[in-house]
């Protein structure tokens, strides 16, 4: 089975801070993703990465970066925390396949808060 | 632009009841449809994944369908059980938009003993 494990359940945080959130997949994925997810607005992607050390922009990278050093493992940094970055974080990999996409495995997610 | 969109976004059944949640999407060049179900404050799991050339996909008590040319998927839950209370989320990989899914906003789902 395919493990996805997010380093925190639960986060808080002050405003300002800089906060790292981990994602580690035991699978050798290659496809690596970052959603948050908030009522009413369903699930919007941050960031994926298709390999070591690449990245690319998802719908709504404004305020967060990446970082992809092994391929196991992406980060997700917030700069400098903002309360409306309160939300559900989730964590996800799958298979590369660019004719037709694998599921993809989500890990249990990280409940932020900025306060 | 690719909009996901699902119908109820709540339902409420007694157990045993057979069920259909609703998917419909509004660009039919897609690669494939998933269903996956969500418990409260946990992730995601992958239930079912439709190629865009398949019309069905079954797993146990749960069958999905998908109609490319109307836009539509339905996920048929048999003899509900407690258990099966969640939310449901379909998202579909956009062909024009490769690498992404579209996610719809879910139907929350409870199943009454």
């Amino acid at each position: 089975d395919v493990k996805v494990t997010q380093s925190s359940r639960y986060l808080v945080k002050r405003t300002g801070e800089k906060v790292f959130l981990e994602c580690v997949q035991d699978m050798d994925h290659e496809n690596m993703f970052w959603y948050r997810q908030d009522p009413g607005l369903g699930l919007r992607l941050i960031y994926f990465s298709y390999d070591v050390k690449m990245k690319e922009k998802g719908d709504i990278p404004e305020g967060y970066s990446v970082s992809r050093e092994k391929k196991e493992r992406f980060s997700l940094i917030l700069e400098s925390a903002s309360t409306n970055q309160t939300s559900m974080y989730l964590c996800a990999s799958s298979l590369r396949d660019r004719e037709v996409s694998q599921p993809q495995h989500f890990g249990d997610g990280t409940r932020l808060s900025i306060l | 632009k690719q909009e996901v969109t699902q119908i109820p976004a709540a339902l409420s059944v007694p157990e045993g009841e057979n069920l259909v949640l609703n998917c419909s999407f509004t660009d039919s060049a897609i690669y494939n449809l998933q269903w996956f179900r969500q418990d409260p404050g946990k992730g995601l799991t992958s239930l079912l994944l439709i190629q865009s050339s398949q019309r069905e996909q079954t797993s146990g008590r749960l069958n999905a369908s998908l109609d490319k040319s109307s836009g539509r998927s339905t996920l048929y839950i048999a003899a509900s059980q407690p258990g099966d209370s969640a939310t449901y989320l379909c998202a579909v990989f956009n062909a024009g938009n490769n690498r992404k899914l579209i996610w719809g906003l879910g139907t929350s789902l409870a199943v009454n003993p």
